[in-house]
C-alpha cells in the first residue's frame, strides 16, 4: 500500500515552455502533498506544501507564480513549471502523507526529471 | 535555526556492520525518521523513531536519544544493494520536515 506515482518520469522541454507534472496517490487517500526539488549531490529541498482545496505554502525563495501547484482533490496534486529555463532543470520529487498515518510518514513519488534545453 | 547534520559520505565493506550518524536541533521534535535513496531515484522509508531506543527492522535498526538529539542508523550483513544516501529527516513542531543532507554510503567488496 501506500503507493504514489507521477508523470511523467523524464521530460525535455525547450527553454520558455511549460511542464506539468503529476503526483497521485494510488491507493489513499493524501491529507498533504508535498513538492521537493533536489539538484545533483544535494539534500531534498522542499518547495511547497498543499492540501486538497487550499493554496499552497510556499517554501522562502519558491515563485509561486513560477511554480504552480493544484490539489484538485485528495488523490491529486500538479506542478507546473511556467517559462521553464535551464537553471529550473532539476529532479523534481512529490510526496504525500495519508489521512489515516499514525505519524505523518511522507510517501514518495519515483521522481521527474526536467531537462530544459 | 534548524540543523541536521550527518557524515557526507561513509564507506564499509560487503558482510561488515556500519553506523551512520545523525544530530539535530529542531524547534520541536515529533519523530525522526531515515530514509533510503538510490541514485537518480526517490527516497524510500527505513524508520520512524518517536521514543527513545533501539528500533529494529531486519537487517536495519534505528535508535534515538531525544536528549541528546541523537539518532543512528544501523545497517548489518551490508549488501552491495545498500549503496545508496540515507537521509535523516526531523518532524517540528510544526510537523514540518526538516531534511538532512544525507550520507552517501559505498559498499566494497
Amino acid at each position: 500500500g501506500a503507493v504514489v506515482s507521477q508523470h511523467p518520469s523524464r521530460v525535455i522541454c525547450k527553454s520558455g515552455t511549460s511542464v506539468k507534472i503529476e503526483c497521485r496517490s494510488l491507493d489513499f487517500q493524501a491529507t498533504t502533498m508535498f513538492w521537493y526539488r533536489q539538484f545533483p549531490k544535494q539534500s531534498l529541498m522542499l518547495m511547497a506544501t498543499s492540501n486538497e482545496g487550499s493554496k499552497a505554502t510556499y517554501e522562502q525563495g519558491v515563485e509561486k507564480d513560477k511554480f504552480l501547484i493544484n490539489h484538485a482533490s485528495l488523490t491529486l496534486s500538479t506542478l507546473t513549471v511556467t517559462s521553464a529555463h535551464p537553471e529550473d532543470s532539476s529532479f523534481y520529487i512529490c510526496s504525500a502523507t495519508a489521512i489515516d498515518s499514525s505519524y505523518n510518514e511522507q510517501f514518495f513519488g519515483p521522481g521527474t526529471r526536467l531537462t530544459v534545453l | 535555526g534548524q540543523n541536521i547534520d550527518q557524515p557526507t559520505e561513509m564507506t564499509a565493506t560487503e558482510g561488515a556492520i556500519v553506523q551512520i550518524n545523525c544530530t539535530y536541533q529542531t524547534s520541536g521534535f515529533n519523530g525522526l525518521f531515515w530514509y533510503q535513496q538510490h541514485a537518480g531515484e526517490a527516497p524510500t522509508f527505513l524508520s520512524y523513531n518517536v521514543l527513545d531506543g533501539l528500533e529494529e527492522k531486519g537487517r536495519f535498526s534505528s535508535f534515538l536519544s531525544r536528549s541528546k538529539g541523537y539518532s543512528y542508523l544501523l545497517l548489518k550483513e551490508l549488501q552491495m544493494k545498500d549503496s545508496a544516501s540515507y537521509l535523516c529527516a526531523v518532524l517540528d513542531s510544526n510537523y514540518q520536515l526538516i531534511w538532512g543532507a544525507g550520507t552517501k554510503l559505498i559498499i566494497k567488496p
